[in-house]
């Protein structure tokens, strides 16, 4: 079937530390990648995608690589800010339809 | 980018009754509508598919019954809860495709929290 694992949370950090949030999936097929991210009272917005193997999604400093040898999709950023306490959610879809599997999501909290 | 908005934002009420949620593109036409629901510390299940004057595709295990999906017109879908009972408290989001083109992305609304007595 398909699925996507990621990390429990809440992840608490202090500004500019290191952040990594591990998402793994198992997919028929050949899947897209994606990290939305859901900010308090809105709803998820795309933070980034791939869509091919050892393609790398980039966006605000957020990075993650689709690597298909381990099926994981992790999220990393170098240096986190208060602003980015969120709900991050990872995500597959299938190519030719519409229809997006999501992980549990992972609350990021950063202190200052 | 697009814009899908949600009402309302929350929502009380009592057993048995009935409930409706909408689900509005504002900017774009959506042919395909998605309604979600969130449980605590849960993913996002899909339950159904809804797309613009055609009868919605339900999951597995979702009681089309029990939520009612109407997609009207390229911009409105709505989910009614019908006879609520306290179980079908939840967090529930919609999301939406633009008609051109396949970009891949949907667009979400803020969702709307249920919470039935």
């Amino acid at each position: 079937g398909n699925s996507v694992t990621q990390m429990e949370g809440p992840v608490t950090l202090s500004e500019e530390a290191f952040l990594t949030i591990n998402c793994t999936y198992t997919a028929t097929g050949y899947p897209s990648l994606f990290w939305y991210v859901q900010y308090p009272g809105e709803g998820l917005q795309l933070l980034l995608k791939a869509t091919k193997a050892d393609d790398k999604g980039s966006n605000k400093g957020f990075e993650a690589t689709y690597r298909k040898e381990t099926t994981s999709f992790h999220l990393e950023k170098g240096s986190v800010q208060v602003s980015d306490s969120a709900v991050y959610f990872c995500a597959l879809r299938l190519d030719n339809f519409n229809k997006f599997y999501f992980g549990s999501g992972t609350k990021l909290n950063v202190k200052p | 980018g697009a814009v899908v908005s949600q009402h309302p934002s929350r929502v009380i009420c009592k057993s048995g009754t009935s409930v409706k949620i909408e689900c509005r593109s504002l900017d774009f036409q959506a042919t395909t509508m998605f309604w979600y629901r969130q449980f605590p510390k849960q993913s996002l299940m899909l339950m159904a598919t809804s797309n613009e004057g055609s009868k919605a595709t339900y999951e597995q295990g979702v009681e089309k019954d029990k939520f009612l999906i109407n997609h009207a017109s390229l911009t409105l879908s709505t989910l009614t809860v019908t006879s609520a009972h306290p179980e079908d408290s939840s967090f529930y989001i919609c999301s939406a495709t633009q008609v051109q083109g396949r970009t891949g992305e949907l667009f979400f609304g803020e969702g709307s929290r249920l919470t039935v007595l």
